[in-house]
């Protein structure tokens, strides 16, 4: 592993299933975040983490939930899939806080049907 | 509430000089942040501002005027590999990300 790996690549999805998507770096950086990218709109921060052990909601948390067991690991679930929440998801992390440089997953497309 | 607004899209020549615009609306101010993103892929780190004026790097440039609440991203002698979509991001005064919805960068030869 070399930088920061999601899993899956990309997923299709029944509405009403519960999904997690997983998320690891390498870097032993202590913030973490998951985005959302849509179509015409910018990245939005769904949760973060900015250390092993705590999180804290983004600007579209709803029927998102996270965990940071570690500092290598920050999976995102989803607990029942909506159409709405077809996207495509990005894990990140820094090593300092939300306005450092940020090191970006190669995503995960996400298709609820 | 918070805004960011650059253009949808520009058309530019290989070889040539193009300048990218942000404009923000933000609740404080805590940087501004300038990424790459090729189709398909993820957004790669080009430039951080946080005081006003230009910053080099290479070909790519970043200027800020925070009194404006204006940056511009500056590509030069471009390549058919810029050819790619270019997202500013402003830190807000929760040290959070607002992101514009990027500018899709088109090169012809």
């Amino acid at each position: 592993i070399a930088g920061i790996t999601q899993a899956p690549t990309s997923q299709i999805l029944a509405a009403g299933r519960r999904m997690t998507l997983r998320c690891t770096q390498d870097m032993r950086h202590n913030a973490m975040y998951w985005y959302r990218q849509d179509l015409g709109l910018g990245l939005r921060l769904i949760h973060y983490s900015n250390t092993a052990g705590t999180t804290g909601k983004g600007e579209v948390p709803d029927g998102y939930s996270v965990s940071r067991a570690n500092t290598d690991d920050f999976p995102l679930t989803l607990a029942s899939a909506v159409p709405s929440q077809t996207s495509v998801y990005f894990c990140a992390s820094s090593d300092g806080g939300h306005t450092t440089e940020a090191f970006f997953g190669q995503g995960t497309r996400l298709t609820v049907v | 509430g918070q805004n960011i607004d650059q253009p949808t899209e520009m058309t530019a020549t290989e070889g040539a000089i193009v300048q990218i615009n942000c404009t923000y609306q933000t609740s404080g101010f805590n940087g501004l942040f300038w990424y790459q993103q090729h189709a398909g892929e993820a957004p790669t780190f080009l430039s951080y501002n946080v005081l006003d004026g230009l910053e080099e790097k290479g070909r790519f440039s970043s200027f800020l005027s925070r009194s404006k609440g204006y940056s511009y991203l500056l590509l030069k002698e471009l390549q058919m590999k810029d050819s790619a979509s270019y997202l500013c991001a402003v830190g807000d005064s929760n040290y959070q990300l607002i992101w514009g919805a990027g500018t899709k960068l088109i090169i012809k030869p």
